[in-house]
């Protein structure tokens, strides 16, 4: 079946500008989850949503990353005022409920000039 | 504090020989742990899992060993093959508890395999 789906699989901006990310999980997964990867790094935890709802917000780096989901599917992870410092590759992944393994899709790689 | 992490960077071997990645963990509290491949390019891709309460789990070609006595995990992949080339992660969960749904990942060990 179909994986996790990100788009745009790569963003080049100029700073200060607006980007928006969307992530379409597998269908049926209730669990979707949004990491940062700096070159070099592991992945960082950024926020997680059940059905809609967002219980943990606490790894948005800045006032300036929002995220939403809608109808229980896709994801929009939206940074707004774009820094260098968050050129990274997004990842999102999703899993059927919290107590199962999450499966990622290939990230959307963001450049910040 | 809560923390992941790899014994060695990178790891090279030859093809066919067996290779072993270990990971160390510091969260006491952590029950569950998953090794994922990220190749180039790529997102990361799920290999095996374990939980707390078993001490060895084996896949197809893969064998996860977690020795809770000194929070130490470990990924054997068995007559190593140039297709698993990648970075390897292991990530741990605390399956109890608030925050049960977040992994925490290593840095990551690089697997080169020498044909």
């Amino acid at each position: 079946g179909a994986g996790v789906s990100q788009s745009p699989s790569n963003k080049v901006t100029e700073k200060g500008k607006d980007v928006e990310l969307r992530c379409d999980p597998i269908s049926g997964h209730t669990a979707l989850y949004w990491y940062r990867q700096s070159l070099g790094q592991g992945l960082e935890f950024l926020i997680y949503f059940q059905g809609n709802s967002a219980p943990d917000k606490s790894g948005l780096p800045s006032d300036r990353f929002s995220a939403e989901r809608t109808g229980g599917s896709v994801s929009t992870l939206t940074i707004q005022r774009t820094q260098q410092e968050d050129s990274a590759v997004y990842l999102c992944a999703s899993s059927p409920t919290v107590f199962q393994p999450q499966h990622f899709g290939d990230g959307t790689r963001l450049s910040i000039l | 504090g809560e923390s992941v992490g790899l014994h060695l960077p990178t790891l090279s071997v030859q093809e066919g020989d067996n290779s072993i990645i270990n990971c160390a963990y510091s969260n006491s509290a952590s029950d569950y742990f998953i090794w994922y491949k990220q190749e180039s390019g790529k997102g990361p891709q799920f290999i095996i899992d374990i939980r707390s309460n078993m001490d060895k789990r084996q896949g197809q070609r893969v064998t996860v060993l977690l020795n809770k006595t000194v929070k130490h995990l470990s990924l054997q992949i068995a007559a190593t093959q140039p297709g698993d080339s990648a970075v390897y992660f292991c990530a741990e969960n605390p399956w109890r508890g608030g925050s049960n749904y977040k992994l925490t990942f290593g840095k990551g060990t690089l697997l080169t395999v020498n044909p």
